[in-house]
């Protein structure tokens, strides 16, 4: 029962470097979101893809671009990684449409950027 | 704009103390309101939800209640475990469920 499905676990980049962090759900969910995880920051919402072929900015989007592939998969780039970019990602889905779900998360990406 | 807000950590209990950790919401309409806890190198889990005004979610001893009149969502344990350790955070979401807004966590150490 995987559910949430985060590749990588870590990662080192340096300033300028590009990168795509992987996303896939194995819960027919039709909504997926990215979140970064910063200290003191609780949880910010960076895009968020209500149903497959839709994409939606979140409150910290400058810098991401993200790919909603079909339905299982939800990619988060960084086209040039700045420091401040430093942080826990975690994607995570939630049935589309019920508010009384709640969403579903991955283990994280933990990214440093030097 | 919706949000919510959780009192500040961190919080440490002897082992068998009650825990409360309060955590306020502001929303227009009818949110549903969650529990998450993130254990060390996790992601975050669902603890308990309560989707209606006087619902009371419950798990593995936590309990809170929706109270719509002071607008609060507060978790509780009357006999916390080392295990408990963790980060636990206060949500929200309403209508068609796009959006969750989460409060910025409360990290609580539990010790023998």
């Amino acid at each position: 029962n995987a559910g949430v499905t985060q590749t990588p676990k870590f990662q080192v980049l340096k300033t300028g470097q590009s990168m795509t962090l992987q996303c896939a759900q194995d819960m027919n969910h039709n909504s997926m979101y990215w979140y970064r995880q910063d200290p003191g920051m609780g949880l910010r919402l960076i895009y968020y893809s209500a149903s497959e072929g839709t994409t939606d900015k979140g409150e910290v989007p400058n810098g991401y671009n993200v790919s909603r592939l079909n339905k299982r998969e939800f990619s988060l780039r960084l086209e040039s990684a700045a420091p401040s970019q430093t942080s826990v990602y975690f994607c995570a889905s939630s049935e589309q449409g019920n508010s009384n779900q709640p969403q579903h998360f991955g283990d994280g990406t933990r990214l440093s950027i030097l | 704009g919706d949000s919510v807000t959780q009192m500040e950590g961190p919080v440490t209990l002897s082992e068998e103390a009650f825990l409360t950790i309060n955590c306020t919401y502001t929303a227009t309409g009818y949110p549903s309101l969650f529990w998450y806890v993130q254990y060390p190198g996790e992601g975050l889990q669902l603890l308990l939800k309560a989707t209606k005004a006087d619902d009371k979610g419950s798990n593995k001893g936590f309990e809170a209640t929706y109270r719509k009149e002071t607008t609060s969502f507060h978790l509780e344990k009357g006999s916390v475990q080392v295990s408990d350790s963790a980060v636990y955070f206060c949500a929200l979401t309403k209508g068609t469920g796009n959006q969750f807004y989460f409060g910025t966590g409360t990290s609580l150490t539990v010790i023998p």
